[in-house]
């Protein structure tokens, strides 16, 4: 079956530094990828996207690769803001699963601290 | 446009009592999906729908139940709520031919 493994958390930066959330997958096919974003109290939203291999997926200063010969998506910013605080969630979809809902599995998320 | 809402925000239900989550989008969407969100768990898919009159089960379907007997709205019902059924609760909904979904800001439903 599919599944996402993304780096455990907490991670703790300080403003300006450079961010990795690394993240790996296993599908069947060829999946898309995302990113989504979930800030304190609120729902999850789509941060960045990728449909094929070597397409890079670029949103509010993050950008991701989806590397198919390593199977990888990691997530990078160059500098990290206050305000980017939240935890990462990174996710695939293919249509082999459900009878082509083309549902999404999920990594566990990974909690980002920005302190100033 | 809305996007996806979902009523109620907060619940706090008593073991064995019932209740219906009410998830509503306005993007004319004809796939929607119900997922549960749980410490160190991400999210898991509980039931989801790929139009008007059709369900079907996803990860973690024990103990719910749903139906969509409209386009825009999805209803997850729980029939005898169980402390192993407190979570927050995600609706989401995507349309043909694209791979993202929408999500609805949550549920957090308590059972005591």
């Amino acid at each position: 079956g599919n599944s996402v493994t993304q780096m455990e958390g907490p991670v703790t930066l300080s403003e300006e530094a450079f961010l990795t959330i690394n993240c790996t997958y296993t599908a069947t096919g060829y999946p898309s990828l995302f990113w989504y974003v979930q800030y304190p109290g609120e729902g999850l939203q789509l941060l960045l996207k990728a449909t094929k291999a070597d397409d890079k997926g670029s949103n509010k200063g993050f950008e991701a690769t989806y590397r198919k010969e390593t199977t990888s998506f990691h997530l990078e910013k160059g500098s990290v803001q206050v305000s980017d605080s939240a935890v990462y969630f990174c996710a695939l979809s293919d249509g082999y699963s459900g009878a082509g809902s083309y549902q999404l599995t999920f990594g566990k998320g990974t909690k980002l601290s920005v302190i100033p | 446009n809305a996007g996806v809402t979902q009523t109620p925000k907060f619940r706090v239900l008593k073991t064995g009592q019932s209740m219906t989550l009410l998830c509503a989008q306005d993007m004319n969407h004809e796939y929607m999906y119900w997922y549960r969100q749980d410490p160190g768990m991400g999210l898991r898919l509980i039931h989801y729908s790929v139009g008007e009159g059709t369900t079907a089960k996803g990860e973690v379907p024990d103990g719910y139940n749903v139906s969509r007997l409209k386009k825009q709205n999805f209803l997850l019902g729980l029939e005898s709520a169980a402390p192993s059924q407190t979570s927050v609760y995600f609706c989401a909904s995507r349309s043909t031919g694209k791979r993202e979904q929408y999500f609805g800001p949550g549920t957090r439903l308590t059972v005591t």
